[in-house]
């Protein structure tokens, strides 16, 4: 298809695990985000890539996230050592240009529903 | 630091009636203003968007106005559908920032 593709749908994991979850953005789409969507809480925003440099990571909660994107493209979220306090939905969003702030379009993926046991 | 507080859901209403979502916000800078919505079991999609003060966005009989001296935004729409049902988000952009700061949701369900 031709939107935002988040990998794997749902995942459950033990506490301590490692997880990875995946983004496929839009082809072309320069900028990628990641966030987390927890009951109650919102949308957290997490990092942001422009192409494969992530000049904004500051929303990363802990030192077990990590994030990477390779080739402009793909980006892959890393949880180590997971807590149950991570279950949530990761989402991913992908725009155009070097800054949403022409258009303030962010185009979401479904998310990765991750549950911590 | 920047904010975006909206009412808190759920919101019930019949259909055919007004639909009000409140939104205000704490911003530096000069913010712009989006409403993004989450309709089940689908990704976001930006609904309108007003990136300055008295701007009016719109879209899908949705509408909503940049309120400068209440620092508001608040999302409205006179005849609500049961196709309208979904979550709705407040987010702002300001000064430098990359990151779109969202309220925490709405969720809107309208019956028959």
């Amino acid at each position: 298809g031709a939107g935002v593709s988040q990998s794997p749908s749902n995942k459950v994991t033990e506490k301590g695990k490692d997880v990875e979850l995946r983004c496929d953005p839009i082809s072309g789409h320069t900028a990628l985000y990641w966030y987390r969507q927890s009951l109650g809480q919102g949308l957290e925003f997490l990092i942001y890539f422009q192409g494969n440099s992530a000049p904004d990571k500051s929303g990363l909660p802990s030192d077990r996230f990590s994030a990477e994107r390779t080739g402009g493209s793909v980006s892959t979220l890393t949880i180590q050592r997971t807590q149950q306090e991570d279950s949530a939905v990761y989402l991913c969003a992908s725009s155009p240009g070097g800054s949403f702030l022409n258009t303030g379009e962010l185009f979401f993926g479904e998310g990765s529903r991750l549950t911590v046991l | 630091g920047n904010s975006v507080t909206q009412m808190e859901g759920p919101v019930t209403l019949s259909e055919e009636a007004f639909l009000t979502i409140n939104c205000t916000y704490t911003a530096t800078g000069y913010p712009s203003l989006f409403w993004y919505v989450q309709y089940p079991g689908e990704g976001l999609q930006l609904l309108l968007k007003a990136t300055k003060a008295d701007d009016k966005g719109s879209n899908k009989g949705f509408e909503a106005t940049y309120r400068k001296e209440t620092t508001s935004f608040h999302l409205e729409k006179g005849s609500v559908q049961v196709s309208d049902s979904a979550v709705y988000f407040c987010a702002l952009t300001a000064g430098t920032g990359y990151a779109l700061n969202f309220g925490k949701g709405t969720s809107l369900l309208v019956t028959p």
